[in-house]
């Protein structure tokens, strides 16, 4: 149980162009979903909070015109890259919360591999 | 969140016990203690995670001291697959966010 998936696990894209990466609870209802993204060598970095049908939250420095967010339903959270640019290249990963066993605890996905030329 | 700190790496042999600690010495009384690793290109595992009380699952167990500034995460008999980066966070349960440092850097050897 307390499965996430993340679809595409790899994306390479031309510069300028927009990149949707999808996340999903797949046997839960995710309250919550969270999204982070890490660079070579580094930690994960908290980009936005998104919780079922409402806006997402942005950690500081994150641009929300850029980094579209959208958590339709309790399965399903959606993070588009506008405008991407080679700066933007990084591994984007999600992760659900909901009350799959424990709603204490956040699973993760597989992570997003993104290459911007 | 309260910070928590743990060494930058360190190794173990396989088949041997692996006992990785963690500093939380601000932590509140409303934090958990959250384990998770991260295996080279993957997103991150959830391990454990207690408040106060001993924790032990089929990965590993939790050991909290009395006072919650430290702890303890055991892989009772490493196997290779554990080489990975352990990551401690010290967060308020449901729907708060999980602040990762730079964590421990677990190698297991032959």
């Amino acid at each position: 149980g307390a499965v996430v998936s993340q679809h595409p696990s790899w994306v390479i894209c031309k510069s300028g162009t927009s990149v949707k990466i999808e996340c999903r609870s797949l046997d839960f209802q995710a309250t919550t979903m969270f999204w982070y993204r890490q660079f070579p060598k580094q930690s994960l970095m908290l980009m936005a909070t998104s919780n079922e049908g409402s806006k997402a939250t942005y950690e500081q420095g994150v641009e929300k015109d850029k980094f579209l967010i959208n958590h339709a339903s309790l399965t399903l959270s959606t993070l588009t890259v506008t405008s991407a640019h080679p700066e933007d290249s990084s591994f984007y990963i999600c992760s659900a919360q909901g009350t799959s066993g424990s709603e204490e605890t956040q699973y993760f996905g597989p992570g997003t591999r993104l290459l911007v030329l | 969140d309260a910070k928590t700190t743990q060494p930058p790496s360190m190794d173990c042999a396989e088949g041997r016990a692996a006992n990785l600690p963690c500093n939380h010495s601000t932590i509140s009384g409303n934090e958990y203690v959250y384990w998770y690793r991260q295996i080279h290109s993957q997103g991150p595992q959830y391990i454990i995670h207690g408040l106060k009380n001993n924790e032990t699952n089929e990965m590993a167990s939790l050991i909290i001291t009395e006072d919650r500034k430290s702890s303890t995460l055991i892989l009772p008999h490493a196997t290779l697959r554990d080489t990975a980066v352990y990551y401690c966070i010290a967060s308020k349960a449901a729907g708060n966010k999980l602040t990762f440092g730079g964590g421990t850097r677990v190698l297991v050897k032959p």
